[in-house]
């Protein structure tokens, strides 16, 4: 089970936002991030818990490992307020968390 | 450009049965195993199901076991999910992705009512 916290984020542009994802058992590093905004696609944010995917800006990075797991965006862009989900590849089933809202303050 | 497509989607009576087809194009189909992923209305992400790249190991979430089939034929570069007796909260939009999770289609909706 991933567990993912604040269930809603309210931020303005500009602003830092910490997103966490914690696993109910150790999931080492296999750990995904996703962005979703409304009537779109999943968009793969970052793999194996820190590495950004291709064509990700450097203001998302992740970290952790094991349990306990979190996405910085570093200073929040427009285009930035959407859900996010973590997922853990570690074991099947595959899960995803049930999502963080970053909103507009 | 790598590109994802998905189709047969639409409204099914409970019990009934959908064939769902992703067909892909821009890559080499068979290098890359595949997964199916839900999002019922207004909720979050569930995996539903997984194919190996030859398509000999397969893996389900426990609530679609013994009643949905993935299967991929190679030489189309498409990927199926068989549903059968499909229920309500199979209501969802199902979208294809490829193992490395970095390309998805755009979701094909999938309604049980009666």
């Amino acid at each position: 089970v991933l567990t993912q916290s604040p269930a809603t984020l309210s931020l303005s542009p500009g602003e830092r936002a910490t997103l966490s994802c914690r696993a109910s058992q150790d999931i080492r590093g296999s750990l995904a991030w996703y962005q979703q905004k409304v009537g779109q696609a999943p968009r793969l944010l970052i793999y194996d818990a820190s590495n950004r995917a291709t064509g990700i800006p450097a203001r998302f990075s992740g970290t952790g490992s094991g349990t306990d797991f979190t996405l910085t965006i570093s200073s929040l862009e427009p285009e930035d307020f959407a859900v996010y989900y973590c997922q853990q590849r570690r074991t099947w089933p595959l899960t995803f968390g049930g999502g963080t809202k970053v909103e507009i303050k | 450009e790598v590109q994802l497509s998905e189709s047969g989607g639409g409204l099914v009576q409970p019990g009934g049965s959908l064939r769902l087809s992703c067909g892909v194009s821009g890559i080499t189909f068979s290098d890359y195993g595949m997964n199916w992923v839900r999002q019922p209305p207004g909720k979050g992400l569930e995996w539903v199901s997984h194919i190996s790249d030859t398509g000999d190991d397969t893996h389900y979430v426990d609530s679609v076991r013994g009643r949905f089939t993935v299967s991929r034929d190679n030489s189309k570069s498409t990927l199926y999910l068989q549903m059968n007796s499909l229920r309500a909260e199979d209501t969802a939009t199902y979208y294809c992705t490829r193992s490395r999770w970095d390309v998805w289609g755009q979701g094909t909706t999938v309604t049980v009512s009666s």
